[in-house]
């Protein structure tokens, strides 16, 4: 199985700082259809996952531009231009290219 | 509106056995493929099970052989049959859309205890 490797596992952030998470990956995620299936979802406390961008950078509906995702091959990052304290919760990467679909580890962002 | 609501979960002693449900509505499921995905208290998430349009079925090691995945094209409602529950096996588990090798809808899922 692919294993999707987070950094950092715990990211303390000030209000209206950025913030980066790393996802790498065991093995490149590139699929045979020239696609890559990289997934970014947020988990507020107490609620769902919730999917912020798939394919390394497409935000879905209803997400705030301050989220972007970039990276290729093996090393992808998710960036939050300036936090806010609705972003608290923990961030999962997941790749879609290699079945079974795995997720990284979590990382947990909270408020400085 | 797309809608998933899973029932069924509760405290259950190891070696029972539960059915859980999952409704959808704002989609088919028999024309989706579908996922079954845990978090154990405190812990990151784990597919569990899927299942595929064309109902071919799929299983984590560490379910396979005691789980059962199915669908009810009539109630459009996707199931997970537990058997011979664990204490490892609790959690919550949520069902979730799989569309486009990425799991875009999810559930707001049901919490399995597996406890004497």
């Amino acid at each position: 199985d692919v294993v999707m490797t987070q950094s950092p596992l715990s990211l303390p952030v000030t209000l209206g700082q950025p913030a980066s998470i790393s996802c790498r990956s065991s093995q490149s995620l590139v699929h045979s259809d020239g696609n890559i299936y990289l997934n970014w979802f947020q988990q507020r406390p107490g609620q769902s996952p919730r999917r912020l961008i798939y394919k390394i950078s497409n935000r879905d509906s209803g997400v705030p531009d301050r989220f972007s995702g970039s990276g290729s091959g093996t090393d992808f990052t998710l960036k939050i231009n300036r936090v806010e304290a609705e972003d608290v919760g923990v961030y999962y990467c997941m790749q879609g290219t290699h079945w079974p679909y795995t997720f990284g580890q979590g990382t947990k962002l909270e408020i400085k | 509106e797309v809608q998933l609501v899973e029932s069924g979960g509760g405290l259950i002693q190891p070696g029972g056995s539960l059915r859980l449900s999952c409704a959808v509505s704002g989609f088919t499921v028999s024309s989706n493929y579908m996922i079954w995905v845990r978090q154990a208290p405190g812990k990151g998430l784990e597919w569990v099970s899927f299942i595929d349009s064309g109902g071919s079925t799929y299983y984590a090691d560490s379910v396979k052989g005691r789980f059962t995945i199915s669908r009810d094209n009539s109630e459009n409602t996707l199931y997970l049959q537990m058997n011979s529950l664990r204490a490892e096996d609790t959690a919550l588990y949520y069902c979730a859309r799989a569309y486009w090798r990425s799991l875009d809808y999810w559930g707001q899922g049901t919490l399995v205890t597996v406890s004497s």
